[in-house]
């Protein structure tokens, strides 16, 4: 099956500071999504992102679909973005079904 | 518009009981998946149902076993429970069709075995 790899797989920053994070995935997908695992478990979607570039406020994200990797920007980190940011990737197969394939995460620590 | 919604969101059963959790998708949305997250393994997916079927399988045991129901809310069962199967139940909507569309999940049900 496909592989993903996150990396750092842990970060600690200063508030205010920013950030770059890496998804690696073995195979072409046609899904590529980022989420936001809150600390009572739940995955927040931050961004849809199979190719291309998407900005939301201080985060954005960039797919290179051709070379196989995502990057996740968090810019200006405040302590509420603490937390694990997940990577997940699904390949596409013409059936419509459907299998995230998750990346181990990134575990932030925005420090006041 | 509603978000995904799943109960209970916390259970405790005792090793070789059964346990049944529910889901129910965003309004329109026909595709349920379940994901199991553990600190070992991480997230890893299920299963996956579309119109009363169950359409995709991950490489779980049979114990693992689910349904849908014609409104598109689903319920996963686990049966003769054991201590490894503790863990955060995640599933997931989307909508119907061929693309990969994006995926919502839900707040996850926390199964603890002892």
């Amino acid at each position: 099956g496909i592989q993903v790899e996150q990396s750092p797989p842990d970060l600690i920053l200063q508030e205010g500071a920013n950030s770059t994070l890496r998804c690696n995935f073995s195979d072409s997908v046609n899904n590529l999504q980022w989420f936001h695992q809150n600390p009572w478990g739940q995955l927040i979607n931050l961004f849809y992102i199979p190719s291309g570039t998407k900005q939301n406020g201080r985060l954005s994200a960039t797919t290179v679909a051709t070379e196989r990797y995502s990057l996740l920007y968090i810019s200006s980190s405040q302590t509420t973005d603490s937390g694990v940011y997940f990577c997940a990737v699904e390949r596409g197969n013409g059936t419509g079904r459907r299998a995230l394939t998750f990346g181990s995460g990134t575990r932030l620590q925005v420090q006041p | 518009k509603a978000g995904v919604t799943q109960t209970p969101r916390y259970l405790i059963k005792t090793r070789g009981q059964q346990v049944t959790l529910s889901c129910s998708p965003i309004s329109g949305h026909r595709s349920v998946s379940w994901y199991q997250q553990t600190p070992g393994q991480g997230l890893q997916f299920l299963f996956e149902y579309f119109s009363e079927t169950q359409r995709n399988k991950g490489n779980f045991p049979g114990r693992f076993s689910g349904r849908q129901f014609s409104n598109s809310r689903s319920e996963m069962n686990v049966s003769t429970l054991e201590l490894g199967d503790s863990a955060l139940y995640l599933c997931a909507s989307s909508s119907p069709g061929l693309a990969a569309y994006e995926q919502y999940f839900g707040p996850g049900t926390r199964l603890t075995v002892t």
